[in-house]
C-alpha cells in the first residue's frame, strides 16, 4: 500500500530564513508526488508536482521541492520565508500500481513564519 | 473565480438524519473526486468519477454513503443515517482528462457536524 509520512507536525521559521518541510513516501512502482497548501476556511491549493525528469521541481509562490529516489523523499523548500506562507502543508502521492487516480496524503505539517 | 464549488459550506445535523452535499467541478473537467478530512489528518480518498461513471470507491465508503454524477457535470454525496463518526470536512476535487498526471483542484469543502 502507498503511504506518505510528514514527520513534523509543525515547523517554525523566521521571516526571511529558508524553510524546509519534510516528506517521505512508500509506493510500489513509480511515484507521482504533489504538494498542496491549505489556508483556514479554504480548500487545498496545488503548489507543485513531480512526475518524471528533473529532480528539482519549481512551483507556485517561490516554492520548490527535491525528489530523492534513494531516500524516498520529496521535501518542500523555499529560500526565503514570508509570514503569509504560514499555513498547513500536505504532501501526497499517486501510483499506477494502486488506484492511480487516488491521492494518498500525509497528515500535514503546520508552517509558522514569525515576523 | 470558476473554481470548484461546494454547497453547503457547513451542515449541522442530528444523528440518524440523511444529508446530501453538492459539488460543481471546474467546467470541462471530466474527472471528479470526493475526499474526507478529519481534524489533524490529511484528506482520505472516498470515490472517483470519470464523466458519469463511478470508477473507484474506497472501503471508507460504507453502504450508508452514495455518490452520483448523473450527467457528468455536478456530483452529489449522500450520507444516510448519519453517525457522529461521520463528522468531518468533505472535499470535492476535479481534474481535466487530458493527462493521467494532471493535478486535482479542490473546492472549499463542506464541514459536517453530526450531533
Amino acid at each position: 500500500a502507498q503511504s506518505v509520512a510528514q514527520p513534523e507536525d509543525q515547523v517554525n521559521v523566521a521571516e526571511g530564513n529558508p524553510l524546509t518541510v519534510k516528506c517521505t513516501y512508500s509506493v510500489s512502482g513509480n511515484p507521482y508526488l504533489f504538494w498542496y497548501v491549505q489556508y483556514p476556511n479554504r480548500g487545498l491549493q496545488f503548489l507543485l508536482k513531480y512526475i518524471t525528469g528533473d529532480n528539482l521541481v519549481k512551483g507556485s509562490y517561490g516554492f520548490e521541492a527535491e525528489f530523492n529516489k534513494s531516500q524516498t523523499s520529496f521535501h518542500l523548500k523555499k529560500p526565503s520565508a514570508l509570514v503569509s506562507d504560514s499555513a498547513l502543508y500536505f504532501c501526497a502521492v499517486r501510483s499506477m500500481n494502486t488506484g492511480f487516480q487516488k491521492l494518498v496524503f500525509g497528515t500535514g505539517t503546520r508552517l509558522l513564519v514569525s515576523p | 473565480d470558476t473554481g470548484v464549488s461546494q454547497d453547503p459550506r457547513h451542515k449541522i445535523t442530528k444523528r440518524g438524519q440523511n444529508v446530501t452535499f453538492r459539488c460543481d467541478p471546474i467546467s470541462e473537467h471530466n474527472r471528479l473526486y470526493w475526499y474526507r478530512q478529519t481534524l489533524g489528518q490529511g484528506p482520505e480518498f472516498l470515490t472517483y468519477f470519470q464523466n458519469e461513471a463511478q470508477l473507484e470507491k474506497s472501503r471508507l465508503l460504507s453502504d450508508r454513503f452514495s455518490a452520483e454524477r448523473p450527467k457528468g457535470s455536478f456530483s452529489t454525496l449522500e450520507i444516510q443515517r448519519t453517525e457522529q463518526g461521520d463528522s468531518a470536512m468533505y472535499l470535492c476535487a476535479s481534474s481535466p482528462g487530458t493527462s493521467e498526471y494532471n493535478e486535482q483542484f479542490f473546492g472549499p469543502g463542506t464541514r459536517l457536524t453530526v450531533l
